[in-house]
C-alpha cells in the first residue's frame, strides 16, 4: 500500500523565516514519482516539482528547495526567506507504478507579515 | 492552450437527488483522475483513467459513485441519491499519461453542497 504523511498540520512563520514542510511517504514500488503541489486560497491546485525515485539530486528552484532522501523515505520542501505570497495548503504526493497519485493530507503555512 | 475544465462550478442539491460532474481535460491528455476534497481536508483519490484501459475505480467510497470516459476525452462524475456528506469539491485532473513523469493538470473543480 502506499501512504503519504505530511505530520505538520498548520505552520505559521514570520515574513522572511525559513520554513519546512516535511513529507514521508511509503511504497514498495521500486520505481516511483514524488510531487509537491501548492493549494492557494483561490483554490486552484499548482504544480511545484517532481522527483523520480532514481534521482536523489536536491533542487533549488529560487527560494525554493527540495530534499530527497530514500534512506528516510522522506522528499522535504524548504521555503527560504518566506513571504506573504507563500501563504498557501502544501500538499506532497506519490505516484507509484500503478500510476495512482496518492496525496498527503497536506500542511496550511501561514506567513505573516 | 485551454486547461482542465470542470463544470458547474457550483451545484447545490437536495438530498437523494442524483448529480453528474462534468471534466473536460487538455486536449491530448491520456490520463483523467477525480478526486474529492471535504472542507479543510486532502484530496481524496476517487477513480482514473488511462487511455483504453480499464480505470482504477479503487477509490470510489460507495456504489452510488460512477464515471465514465467517453472517446478518451471527456469525463463525467454521477454521484446517485446523494447524501450530506457527499459536500465536497470535486476536483478533475490530466496528465499526459499516468505511470510516469508527467505532472496532473487540475481543474478549479466542482464544489457540491447536498442539503
Amino acid at each position: 500500500a502506499q501512504k503519504v504523511t505530511q505530520a505538520q498540520t498548520e505552520i505559521s512563520v514570520v515574513e522572511k523565516e525559513d520554513v519546512t514542510l516535511d513529507c514521508v511517504y511509503e511504497t514498495r514500488d521500486t520505481t516511483y514519482y514524488l510531487f509537491w503541489y501548492k493549494q492557494p486560497p483561490s483554490g486552484e491546485l499548482v504544480f511545484l516539482i517532481r522527483r523520480n525515485s532514481f534521482d536523489e539530486q536536491n533542487e533549488i528552484s529560487g527560494r525554493y528547495s527540495w530534499n530527497f532522501q530514500k534512506s528516510t523515505s522522506s522528499f522535504n520542501f524548504t521555503i527560504t526567506a518566506s513571504q506573504v505570497v507563500d501563504s498557501a495548503v502544501y500538499f506532497c504526493a506519490l505516484k507509484g507504478q500503478g500510476g495512482k497519485l496518492i496525496f498527503g493530507q497536506g500542511t496550511e503555512l501561514s506567513v505573516k507579515p | 492552450g485551454a486547461g482542465v475544465s470542470q463544470s458547474p462550478s457550483n451545484k447545490v442539491t437536495e438530498k437523494g437527488k442524483d448529480v453528474e460532474l462534468r471534466c473536460d481535460p487538455i486536449s491530448g491528455h491520456t490520463a483523467l483522475y477525480w478526486y474529492r476534497q471535504s472542507l479543510g481536508q486532502g484530496l481524496e483519490f476517487l477513480i482514473y483513467f488511462q487511455g483504453n484501459s480499464a480505470p482504477d475505480k479503487s477509490g470510489l467510497p460507495s456504489d452510488r459513485f460512477s464515471a465514465e470516459r467517453t472517446g478518451g476525452s471527456v469525463s463525467t462524475l454521477t454521484i446517485q441519491r446523494t447524501q450530506q456528506e457527499d459536500s465536497a469539491v470535486y476536483l478533475c485532473a490530466s496528465s499526459l499519461d499516468s505511470l510516469g513523469y508527467s505532472p496532473l493538470h487540475f481543474g478549479n473543480g466542482t464544489r457540491l453542497t447536498v442539503t
